[in-house]
């Protein structure tokens, strides 16, 4: 089962708008993780944030993280034609076992 | 541009066979990671590798093999192949579990 759930799971905004997408997890994690990817092929890593952050900042986007909700949002901010694509949020569980959990993802839609 | 190289990119086999997928990192990336993608789902992880030994497992059968080579390039097996199996498997390694991954470009399989 994925422990990763976004929200919404489809998103259409006009260029030049934010989008805000939003993440909840079920376990104790030691990051978190937002992957972006194009029409099916590779993920491309955006952002990571650890368990003991509560916001991250890296260009356009912001993520935060409120471990207590169990929950993570993504902003991006101006959103250009080229944000179209799925994201999704990818929780890391370490100890003598990994796992990386993804959730099932946002497809944004940015409308010229 | 991604430091990760899968291949074949597309793959075609008969259910009951067997396959091998392959992928080769960045130098320095000990810790490889296998996923499975449906369409329209979120990867779901198979099993990681660091420095060649299994350290993480996810949900899915002993057919689904590994090994990790230390010149940095690993593979996926996959026996007694069944049509469920028809997706996109994608690869990703990192220098270190706690940062982000480097996804490969995936390899599509399609069981008939």
């Amino acid at each position: 089962s994925q422990q990763g759930e976004e929200d919404p799971q489809a998103l259409s905004i006009q260029e030049g708008e934010n989008a805000t997408m939003n993440c909840s997890y079920k376990t104790s994690i030691n990051n978190l993780q937002w992957y972006r990817q194009n029409s099916g092929r590779g993920l491309v890593h955006l952002i990571l944030i650890r368990s003991n952050e509560r916001e991250k900042h890296s260009g356009r986007l912001r993520v935060t993280l409120d471990t207590s909700k169990k929950s993570s949002s993504l902003l991006i901010t101006a959103s250009r034609a080229a944000d179209t694509a799925s994201y999704f949020c990818a929780t890391f569980q370490g100890n003598r076992d990994d796992k990386i959990i993804f959730g099932k993802g946002t497809r944004l839609h940015i409308l010229p | 541009e991604t430091g990760v190289t899968q291949s074949p990119t597309h793959l075609i086999k008969t259910r009951g066979q067997q396959v091998t997928l392959r992928c080769s990192s960045q130098s320095g990336h000990n810790t490889v990671s296998w996923y499975q993608q449906a369409l329209g789902q979120g990867p779901q992880f198979i099993f990681q590798y660091y420095r060649e030994e299994e350290n993480g497992r996810g949900n899915f059968p002993p057919r689904f093999s590994g090994l990790q080579f230390p010149n940095y390039s690993s593979e996926l097996n996959v026996n007694a192949l069944e049509l469920d199996d028809s997706a996109l498997y994608l690869c990703a390694s990192s220098p270190d579990r706690s940062y982000g991954y480097t996804f490969g470009s995936g390899t599509r399989l399609t069981v008939v």
